[in-house]
């Protein structure tokens, strides 16, 4: 069962360069999210989407662009990197009531230099 | 604004101890709670969800407890083993935003 897949695991970014995390699920959720982890600090949310077509912003958006144009599929990215940008990136996906569990990828860690 | 605290940061016990982990929460508008595991260098795992109107979920070794009005919920580890060292997380999901997550706290169980 492949659940939440995130590509890629490790990545090296110069100041400015853009690049796009993606991510896959293959459990019909309707929910999916991103998130980042810095140490000391819990998970932040950066954007999350209901569905195919919508998105939203969450605690953390600046710098950070997404879309959702299957069900599948909820790329993140990155559009001019910035040192505050390094940081462990997951993605997660459940579904919309309120009793299912989320479900999250195995993390990529991002470095911008 | 909810807020999510857990303490300890970090907890170190010898092999076989029972020991309890604690999550507090600021605003007990909530759908649900959940404990995660991580292990260095992967994702969240899912333990437990207890749902507002619980009080308790167990799963093996593990049981977590919720108490809404005060904000509280402690995880249960039963005759701990060196292979439960990970970090723990709890979350809470509001029912007027998305899911807010403490710091963790940092197992360590010595054979």
């Amino acid at each position: 069962n492949a659940g939440v897949t995130q590509t890629p695991k490790f990545q090296v970014l110069k100041t400015g360069q853009s690049m796009t995390l993606q991510c896959a699920q293959d459990m019909n959720h309707e929910y999916m999210s991103w998130y980042r982890q810095d140490p000391g600090m819990g998970l932040r949310l950066i954007h999350y989407s209901v569905g195919a077509g919508i998105t939203d912003q969450g605690e953390v958006p600046n710098g950070y662009n997404v879309s959702r144009s299957t069900t599948e599929d909820f790329p993140l990215r990155l559009l001019s990197a910035a040192p505050s940008q390094t940081s462990v990136y997951f993605c997660a996906s459940r579904g919309l009531g309120t009793g299912n569990t989320i479900y999250f990828g195995e993390g990529s860690w991002l470095t911008v230099v | 604004k909810q807020e999510v605290t857990q303490i300890p940061a970090a907890l170190s016990v010898p092999e076989g101890e029972n020991l309890v982990l604690n999550c507090s929460f600021t605003d007990s508008a909530i759908y649900n709670l959940q404990w995660f595991r991580q292990d260095p260098g992967k994702g969240l795992t899912s333990l437990l969800l207890i749902q507002s109107s619980q009080r308790e979920q167990t799963s093996g070794r593990l049981n977590a407890s919720l108490d809404k009005s005060s904000g509280r919920s402690t995880l249960y580890i039963a005759a701990s083993q060196p292979g439960d060292s990970a970090t723990y997380l709890c979350a809470v999901r509001p029912e007027n935003n998305d899911m807010r997550f403490g710091a963790g706290t940092r197992l360590t169980v010595k054979p």
